[in-house]
């Protein structure tokens, strides 16, 4: 089956440590999406890649950083600069990086990282 | 700027009423995209119905359909015969060209379907 794979699915760091976070996608799909999510609210961009060996920063990159070596795969590293890690963080990917329905986003159940 | 506004945290529905989800956005360009999604408490988001700028007709998919009114840049989602199902969190998202083609989404709506 297509799909978006992310792992961990929980993740627990200390303060001061990065961690990176996996996903991967099966379905063809050239664009994909970090998303973070806190307790009760929406969903804030963090980075987005519309081709391999390009990404650009959402409206919350401060902290991150993101690579796309491999069109399958965009990870996403938390850095000890991003002062509240802690969050629900979801990596997507959509068919067509123009308008229209191909814009759907395809979602990975998420991965919950708590910092210590 | 880009922007999708939501305005209720949480509703409630009685089992098998039908219920009315608020969206407005806010674009200057002409050519964008509107959808919904679900959340469940388990997480994953999944894709509801969608609605091109162009599209002339209120897009419908099963007990879902948008109500969209272009002119007063609205999007509600109704969702018809509630079921206990349906509780889950409900997000509205926009896509358009001056955005970079890149997805913005709302606060959410929880709603809580009632037995």
């Amino acid at each position: 089956d297509g799909g978006i794979t992310q792992s961990p699915k929980y993740l627990f760091r200390k303060e001061g440590q990065n961690v990176t976070l996996s996903c991967e996608q099966n379905l063809n799909h050239d664009a994909m999406y970090w998303y973070r999510q806190d307790p009760g609210q929406g969903l804030r961009l963090i980075y987005y890649s519309q081709i391999v060996n390009d990404f650009q920063k959402g409206d919350i990159a401060e902290g991150y950083s993101v690579s796309r070596e491999k069109k399958e795969s965009f990870p996403l590293t938390v850095t000890s600069a991003q002062k509240n890690p802690t969050a629900f963080y979801l990596c997507a990917s959509s068919k067509q990086t123009t308008g229209g329905r191909t814009g759907e986003l395809f979602f990975g159940e998420g991965s919950r990282l708590t910092v210590l | 700027a880009q922007k999708i506004t939501q305005t209720q945290p949480g509703m409630f529905v009685q089992e098998k009423e039908a219920v009315t989800l608020d969206c407005t956005y806010d674009t200057s360009d002409q050519s964008y995209g509107l959808f919904w999604y679900k959340q469940p408490s388990s997480g994953e988001m999944i894709f509801l119905i969608y609605q091109g700028s162009y599209d002339e007709q209120n897009a419908t998919e099963g007990r879902y359909s948008l109500n969209f009114q272009k002119a007063r840049k609205s999007a509600n989602l109704v969702i018809s015969a509630s079921q206990l199902g349906d509780s889950a969190m409900y997000f509205c998202a926009m896509r358009d060209r001056v955005g970079g083609f890149k997805t913005i989404f709302g606060a959410g709506t929880r709603l809580f379907v009632k037995a």
